[in-house]
């Protein structure tokens, strides 16, 4: 069964704090892995993609990594603020060049307090 | 273009009636996808079309469950006879291609009573 776990479930940190989220899933054999921000009651915006060729994408703040060896990615956000507070989910993509789905974790929940 | 689409954004409705959500994608992306998400929980896959042709189902798209995109250009999701089970937030998605970036909508939160 296709799995992935993000960890931890909820975080909260001060304001100016850096931080990494965590994401294991249990097939190596992945096309690529994408992390999403999700605000409460809205739909996901994406944030990184990064193909199972590549280790690391970045953007502004963020960083993700790839690891499919120990099927592990992390979200690294540096210098956290307040409007970074949301749920982070990530998702890998599994299958061959036919179709490919999103398998997702279920969301690590993010509040950067002032 | 302004990203993918959905409407309505919210809808309530009895037990037992039939419901139509509307996806309108990025105009050249000929990907076109629809989860399911309650709450708490990811996102769950539910179809998939390459252009009108629906590929992909999941098995948790019962009978109940119909998903269209007749021309490859926007879909519409149908639940006949809705159950209390049925309450979960439905988005859709897009994409160029399959292994390409995928964008979200905002979703349509479907409330049974």
């Amino acid at each position: 069964k296709q799995e992935v776990t993000q960890i931890p479930a909820a975080l909260s940190v001060p304001e100016g704090e850096n931080l990494v989220l965590n994401c294991s899933f249990t097939d190596s054999a992945i096309y690529n892995l994408q992390w999403f921000r999700q605000d409460p009651g809205k739909g996901l915006t994406s944030l990184l993609l990064i193909q199972s060729s590549q280790r690391e994408q970045t953007s502004g703040r963020l960083n993700a990594s790839l690891d499919k060896s120990s099927g592990r990615s992390t979200l690294y956000i540096a210098a956290s603020q307040p409007g970074d507070s949301a749920t982070y989910l990530c998702a890998h993509r599994l299958g061959d060049t036919g179709f490919q789905k999103l398998v997702f974790g279920t969301g690590t929940r993010l509040l950067v307090s002032p | 273009d302004t990203g993918v689409s959905q409407n309505p954004r919210h809808k309530i409705t009895k037990r037992g009636q039939n419901v139509t959500f509307r996806c309108d994608p990025i105009s050249e992306h000929n990907r076109l996808y629809w989860y399911r998400q309650t709450l708490g929980q990811g996102p769950e896959f539910l179809t998939y079309f390459q252009n009108e042709a629906q590929l992909e189902k999941s098995r948790l798209l019962s009978d109940r469950f119909s998903a269209e995109r007749p021309k490859g250009s926007f879909s519409t999701l149908e639940i006949q006879r809705t159950e209390q089970g049925d309450s979960a937030m439905y988005l859709c998605a897009s994409s160029f291609q399959g292994n390409t970036e995928a964008f979200f909508g905002q979703g349509t939160r479907l409330t049974v009573v």
